[in-house]
């Protein structure tokens, strides 16, 4: 099955300087990825994804990155902010598969410094 | 986007007695998910909550543990059965279209057993 990989676990930044936050993924068949931003005591919220169909996505300050032939996607936030403080996760699934599942990464704790 | 209403938010439960949690949809959605989420941990699938069918269940869940209903395309429930202290976690509700693009989450329920 699918497994996604998750890097760094941590990551401190000063305000205003960029984060970027790494996956790799297993399954070739996967085509959509996924990034969800979870602050404490809430539920992850979607903040960007990407289709295999598509190398880079870009939405004001965050983008996402994507590698077919290397299977890693990478997620990329500019001029942080300290509301940006919080753990992200990326995720994968074979969008129109039989379930859809996502698969998970590890996770990474953002503390934005200000 | 889809507003998912779960209920308890929290709770803190003895050990050996069950809890239901509920999920409501403002939409009707194809699929739905729980998920469990441990202290400082990704997000793992419990199972597939299927309309008028038994859900089905990812490896090391089993019905008897996580027994869950989906009587319409609107509401699901979770029950986690004869609980220890390890099943204290934030158990997650999620949903996702037929095309398996975005997935939105619910706020979480935090349960605490002791």
């Amino acid at each position: 099955g699918e497994n996604v990989e998750q890097h760094p676990s941590t990551l401190s930044v000063q305000e205003g300087d960029s984060a970027v936050i790494k996956c790799t993924y297993s399954d070739s068949a996967s085509n959509y990825f996924p990034w969800y931003k979870q602050e404490l005591g809430k539920g992850p919220q979607l903040i960007i994804d990407i289709r295999s169909n598509v190398g880079e996505k870009k939405d004001q300050r965050i983008a996402v990155t994507l590698n077919k032939t290397a299977k890693h996607f990478s997620l990329h936030i500019t001029e942080t902010q300290p509301e940006d403080s919080a753990v992200y996760f990326c995720a994968a699934s074979k969008r129109g598969g039989a379930t859809n599942k996502l698969i998970f990464g590890t996770g990474t704790l953002l503390a934005v410094q200000p | 986007s889809a507003v998912i209403s779960q209920k308890p938010s929290r709770d803190i439960c003895q050990r050996g007695t069950s809890l239901t949690i509920q999920c409501q949809v403002d939409s009707q959605v194809t699929m739905m998910f729980w998920y469990r989420q441990q202290p400082g941990q990704s997000l793992t699938l419990i199972a597939t909550a299927n309309q008028g069918s038994e859900a089905t269940y990812e490896s090391g869940f089993v019905i008897d543990k996580f027994p869950i209903s989906r009587p319409n395309l609107t509401f699901s429930t979770l029950t986690v059965s004869n609980m220890s202290p390890e099943d204290s976690s934030i158990y997650l509700c999620s949903v996702r279209w037929r095309d398996g693009t975005e997935a939105f989450f619910g706020q979480g329920t935090r349960l605490t057993v002791v």
